[in-house]
Parts: C-alpha cells; sequence; structure tokens
C-alpha cells in the first residue's frame, strides 16, 4: 500500500525567508502524482502545487517550489519569500495514475514570524 | 471559492444518531469524493461517486453511505453516531477524467458528537 509521511510536525520561519517542507512516499508505481495542499485556519484545502512523476522537471508557482526526488521518493516543498499569509498546515499527497483517491501525509504546521 | 459548497457547515448531535452531509459539485465535475479529517486518523479517503455510480471505496465504515443524485449532488449519510466519528468531512469534486484529475475541496462540514 502507497503511505505518505511528513516528519515534521511544525516548522517555523520568518517573514520574507525561505522554508522548506518534507515530504517522503512509498510506492511501487511508476507513474503517480503529487501534490501540496495548504489547509489555512478557515479549514478549506486549497492546492498549491502538483507534480507528475514522468516529468523530470520541478514544478514551480510563483514563490512555491518543489524538489522531487524520484528515486529517492522525496517531494519537499519550498517557500521562498514567506508571507504572513502562508501560515497554515501544508499536506503532502500522492494519487497513483489511473485512480482517483487522494493518499495524504499527517501535514506539516506551518508558523510564519513577522 | 472551489464552487464546490457543502451544507450545513456545522453539525452537532448525539451519540447513536444519524445525520446527513450533503455537496453540490462544481458546475461540470461529475465526480464527487468524500474525505474524513480526524485528530486521530488525519484525512482520509472515505468514498468516490462518479456520475452516480460508486467508484472508488475507501476507509468507510459500514454506519456510513453514501449516495449521488440524478442531479450530481451527494449525500453522505452517518448513522449510530459514536464520539469518534467527531471530524470535518470534506467534500471533493472533479471532471474525472483519467489521468489528469485535480479535485477542488469544499470547505468542510464540521460534525461533533456529544
Amino acid at each position: 500500500a502507497q503511505t505518505v509521511t511528513q516528519s515534521q510536525p511544525e516548522m517555523s520561519v520568518q517573514e520574507a525567508e525561505t522554508v522548506t517542507l518534507s515530504c517522503t512516499y512509498d510506492t511501487s508505481e511508476s507513474d503517480y502524482y503529487l501534490f501540496w495542499y495548504k489547509q489555512p485556519p478557515s479549514r478549506q484545502m486549497i492546492l498549491v502545487i502538483r507534480q507528475e512523476a514522468y516529468k523530470q522537471q520541478n514544478a514551480t508557482e510563483n514563490r512555491f517550489s518543489v524538489n522531487f526526488q524520484k528515486a529517492a521518493k522525496s517531494f519537499s516543498l519550498k517557500i521562498s519569500d514567506s508571507q504572513l499569509g502562508d501560515a497554515a498546515m501544508y499536506f503532502c499527497a500522492y494519487r497513483r495514475w489511473g485512480t482517483d483517491k487522494l493518499i495524504f501525509g499527517t501535514g506539516t504546521r506551518l508558523q510564519v514570524f513577522p | 471559492d472551489s464552487g464546490v459548497t457543502q451544507t450545513p457547515k456545522h453539525l452537532i448531535t448525539a451519540t447513536g444518531q444519524r445525520v446527513t452531509l450533503r455537496c453540490s459539485p462544481r458546475s461540470g465535475d461529475l465526480s464527487v469524493y468524500w474525505y474524513q479529517q480526524s485528530l486521530d486518523q488525519g484525512l482520509q479517503f472515505l468514498i468516490q461517486y462518479y456520475n452516480g455510480e460508486e467508484r472508488a471505496k475507501g476507509n468507510i465504515l459500514e454506519r456510513f453511505s453514501a449516495q449521488q443524485f440524478p442531479d450530481l449532488h451527494s449525500e453522505l449519510n452517518l448513522s449510530s453516531l459514536e464520539l469518534g466519528d467527531s471530524a470535518l468531512y470534506f467534500c471533493a469534486s472533479s471532471v474525472a477524467i483519467r489521468g489528469d484529475n485535480e479535485q477542488f475541496f469544499g470547505p468542510g462540514t464540521r460534525l461533533t458528537v456529544l
């Protein structure tokens, strides 16, 4: 069975600085998708960034980028120029190609200090 | 706003009772997913419906059931409620074209069982 592990329950960063959230996953599949979701205090789940496993190039979305290491089964999220609004729970998620089920990690709570 | 609506926002009930959670997907989305977010189990996939039919099942208890109606809205029925069923229940929807299939999450229903 596929599993997603986020080993950092909490992280903190100062405004305008850079922070990296870690995620590892376990799968025997070769085709899959990886995601980072943000859950602010409002509890809404918001997709931050996605990565297709077949793509070697790391995905980027404005201040958010990933470091996807397929062989190591690692998928970290880098947030640059952190803003107060980035404070939230961040969930790493996996989806096997051909299925729709998302498997989530346990989340990392990010605090941003002014 | 993701375009997915869920009602009610909050629900407080007693053990042994039955409740119904409702979800309306984004316009054009054929697939609906239900997830449970609890403190001890994290975010877990419960069930998926596609155009009225069950497509995938996750860790859904036998006391729980769901359906998707011809107008594509979905209901999640929870019966014989226990304290441990207290959680945030998310609905998500997608177009559900195999392969590229982003899920958009609703705001969730917070269920409290007393």
